[in-house]
């Protein structure tokens, strides 16, 4: 069964620093999300894109945050600058379709340690 | 924008009794509710959706049914096996007036099934 996949696993950086945290969607898979889970709390939406621009984000993607799909199957999601509190898991999901009711398929995270 | 309560935080069951766990939401627009569950450390699973036109869907050991008019949805597991301890998330589209069908997620329920 086709999954999506996000490198790296772990990732741990200096405050200040700037991460980009890769995911490939599942192949035919046209809308792409960016959600992140602080350690013991629910999932929360970040950001999600299609046709290469953002079609919707939170409040909590703010100037920091970019994402990008720089060519065919990866899709990225960059913090400029980061903050201890940006320390969280980062889910990638991807859906078939877009709009209400299309099921999204997550990745395994990537888990983001800021020191 | 949508707000999803889940209930309960915790639950504990013997092996072999049911589970429930109940989510309301606060859109009448909501159509689409999907069951997520993650186990420790890992990616939040799609285990189960309902759409708004209908009230009750099975799979196997797991239910989901669905008021519409109470807006509130609710995750049956009968047969409870210790391999479905994990936490359970339930969510609902989070519609800015758009089409995306961004997730809002209720904070979890911790199921733990005791043999």
């Amino acid at each position: 069964e086709p999954e999506v996949t996000q490198t790296p696993s772990h990732q741990v950086t200096q405050m200040g620093q700037e991460v980009i945290l890769r995911c490939v969607p599942i192949s035919n898979h046209l809308y792409f999300y960016w959600y992140r889970q602080i350690l013991g709390q629910k999932v929360e939406f970040l950001v999600s894109f299609y046709n290469n621009e953002i079609s919707e984000k939170s409040e909590i993607f703010d100037d920091q945050f970019s994402v990008e799909r720089p060519d065919g199957s990866n899709f990225t999601l960059k913090i400029r600058s980061t903050k201890l509190e940006d320390s969280a898991m980062y889910f990638c999901a991807s859906s078939e379709s877009g709009g209400l009711g299309q099921p999204q398929h997550f990745g395994d995270g990537t888990r983001l340690s800021i020191l | 924008g949508e707000n999803v309560e889940q209930h309960p935080s915790t639950l504990s069951v013997q092996e072999g009794d049911s589970a429930v766990i109940k989510c309301t939401y606060s859109d009448s627009a909501s159509n689409y509710f999907p069951w997520y569950k993650q186990e420790l450390g890992k990616r939040p699973q799609l285990i189960i959706d309902i759409r708004s036109n209908v009230g009750e869907k099975k799979d196997q050991r797991i239910a989901v049914t669905l008021n519409k008019t109470a807006k509130h949805f609710s995750l049956h597991i009968t047969e409870t096996q210790p391999e479905d301890s994990a936490v359970y998330f339930c969510a609902a589209p989070r519609d800015y007036g758009g089409s995306q069908g961004n997730l809002i997620f209720g904070k979890g329920t911790k199921l733990s099934v005791k043999p």
